[in-house]
């Protein structure tokens, strides 16, 4: 099974880009890397995902490796309302969510 | 708003009772999943369904069962409760494609069980 680690948490100021990293050495070829985000204890919110190539979207930023072992969420800038917790999965057969990374945004 | 419903949001029961939680996946939706989220923790994946049979398990308790009905509703059981299952649990869905590999979740906004 394809396991992810991430740093227990961050914090980051308000404006600046927020690096979230997470590690996926053990993921196959095939398998996606997505994250997603839940703040406080509503349900988990889609965020972005990739295989191979750097992704964009209106939410965020997600740079993969070319080894694929790990990859990095971008928040290009930050707002109190990115405060959250930010989980790294793979797409696998048995879908495995960490405990994430609680990151906090200060003004 | 995920296009995912649960009901109840919230469910007070007793140990030893029995629930069913309730979730409805998105217009199109062929699969839904469960995942147990306890107190600071994180989420833990129970079972998948997909278009009405199982297709994935997790760390899902023998006293726990689920089915995906005709409709492409969900149901979650829970027996013999105790005071450990107290918890949020969460119901997502997604669009998977033929090759069995998963798609972007949708999760919806969790039924909070609390067992006295």
């Amino acid at each position: 099974d394809a396991k992810t680690t991430q740093p227990t948490s961050m914090d980051c100021a308000e404006g600046r880009a927020a690096n979230l990293p997470c590690n996926h050495s053990t993921i196959s070829g095939n398998e996606y890397v997505y994250w997603y985000r839940q703040i406080h204890s509503q349900g988990p919110q889609y965020i972005i995902h990739g295989l191979k190539n750097n992704e964009t979207n209106e939410m965020a930023s997600l740079i993969i490796t070319e080894d694929r072992k790990s990859s990095t969420l971008i928040l290009p800038h930050a707002t109190l309302r990115d405060t959250a917790v930010y989980y790294c999965t793979s797409a696998d057969q048995k879908l495995i969510f960490g405990t994430g990374t609680r990151l906090q945004v200060f003004p | 708003d995920s296009g995912v419903t649960q009901t109840p949001k919230h469910l007070i029961t007793a140990t030893g009772q029995r629930v069913t939680l309730r979730c409805s996946p998105r217009s199109g939706d062929l699969s839904v999943y469960w995942y147990q989220q306890s107190l600071d923790q994180g989420l833990q994946f129970l079972i998948q369904y997909y278009n009405g049979e199982e297709r994935a398990k997790g760390n899902i308790l023998e006293r726990f069962s689920a089915q995906q009905f005709p409709d492409l509703h969900s149901e979650l059981n829970l027996s013999s409760l105790e005071l450990g299952d107290s918890a949020l649990y969460f119901c997502a869905s997604s669009v998977d494609p033929p090759s069995g590999m998963k798609g972007t979740q949708y999760f919806g906004p969790g039924t909070r069980l609390t067992v006295l």
